[in-house]
Order: C-alpha cells, then structure tokens, then sequence
C-alpha cells in the first residue's frame, strides 16, 4: 500500500507564477480532502471532494486557489498567481466515506515557499 | 473561526511520566473525535479516536477521554517516551465528512 503520494515534496518559486500541487489518494477511497499548515493557524480545511465532486471549498483562502479532481486517482491544488503570503505546507489526505468513520490518510506534504 | 481550540502551543515532559494534552470545541454538532500525531517532514498520522457516545477510549499507552458538557477532550499518554515526541493534532467531525483540526501541541519528552 502506497499512502497518499504528493508531488513535488517542495516547490520554490517567484510571486506571480503559477503553482501546481498534485495528489494520488489510496485507491479505493473516494474522500480527498486538501488541507493548509501554517504556524498561526495549524490545519486548515481547503477543499474536500466526494466521488470526484466538490462537496465544500468554503477553506479555500481566494479566487487564485482552484483544485480539481478529474478522476479517482488524481487532484489538483492551484495556486494563480502565487504570492509570498501562500508559503506553507499543503497536505492531501483520503478515506473512505463512512467506512471507519472519517480517519483521513494523509500524505508527506508539499511545502511551498513564494519569493 | 477555529471551531477546535488547542491552547497549548507546546508541551514538555520527563520520560516516564504522564503526557496530558488538551483540546477543545465549539460546535456541538461535532460527534467524532480524532487525536493525530505528526513528525517532522511527515503528514500527520491517525493515533486514536472517540464517538461522542463514550467518554473514554484506551489504547495501549493512549487514552482519549470526552467531556461532552464542557466540550472538551484531552489524550493522556502513559507513560510518556522519547519516541513520542511530535506534534499532536485534535480533531472533530460532524454527520458530514470533513474535518476541523486545532492548530497543535509539540509534545517534547526528555529522557
């Protein structure tokens, strides 16, 4: 079983570029859910998907953030344009909806650090 | 607006003794409860949980006890190791499927 896979790991890059984060959940969960770690506010919820669908992208900080999960095996985290204020680490996590109720898998994580 | 509330950003114990890390919440919509530990440069794992239909679940060292009327939970580790050093997150969940996480507590044991 090989968890959760994030790439890349770490990402540095200039204010304004474009930044894409990528997530493979476990096979045959069918929750993914993108989540923020930052000092001050710890893990925040993004976005989480059901089946492929957005459920709840209330966490997502603004109109720059878009995530999209065109099949059971892959998300997206994007950030356009990037600024400084957006470094963290994302997280990406998974479960089986109503199946051992709500214990998410998480991957390694992907820290972001904008210049 | 943090619906988990971990007021301790940090915590240190003496290897062997009791680890006692707490957490609270808000909405009392909130019926399943979730402790992860994280370590560094790793995402966070699941250590252990509780329905709010107890108030108390015990595994091995770990204990999770809830107290529904002052909305708050806490783990006890017993004893503590230096292997249990990390960051250890609370979290809750309602009917629906996600998830609201606390901002953490470094746990630091020494030897």
């Amino acid at each position: 079983d090989a968890g959760v896979i994030q790439s890349p790991r770490h990402e540095v890059t200039e204010m304004g570029q474009e930044v894409t984060l990528r997530c493979k959940p476990i096979s045959g969960h069918n929750s993914l859910f993108w989540y923020r770690q930052t000092m001050m506010r710890g893990l925040e919820l993004l976005i989480y998907f059901n089946n492929n669908v957005p459920i709840d992208d209330s966490g997502m900080p603004e109109d720059r953030f878009s995530a999209k999960m065109p099949n059971a095996s892959f998300s997206t985290l994007k950030i356009q344009p990037s600024e400084p204020r957006d470094s963290a680490v994302y997280f990406c996590a998974s479960s089986v909806q109503q199946l051992a109720k709500n214990i998410q898998y998480f991957g390694a994580g992907t820290r972001l650090s904008v210049l | 607006d943090q619906q988990v509330k971990q007021n301790s950003p940090s915590l240190s114990v003496q290897e062997g003794r009791i680890s006692i890390l707490n957490c609270d919440y808000t909405n009392s919509m909130f019926d399943y409860f979730l402790w992860y530990k994280k370590y560094p440069a790793e995402g966070p794992t699941f250590l252990i949980s509780i329905s709010s239909i107890k108030d108390k679940n015990e595994d091995g060292r770990f204990t999770v006890f809830l107290n529904k009327s002052a909305k708050h939970l806490s783990l006890h580790i017993v004893p503590s190791q230096p292997g249990d050093s990390a960051v250890y997150f609370c979290a809750a969940s309602d009917e629906g499927n996600d998830m609201r996480f606390g901002a953490g507590t470094r746990l630091t044991v020494k030897p």
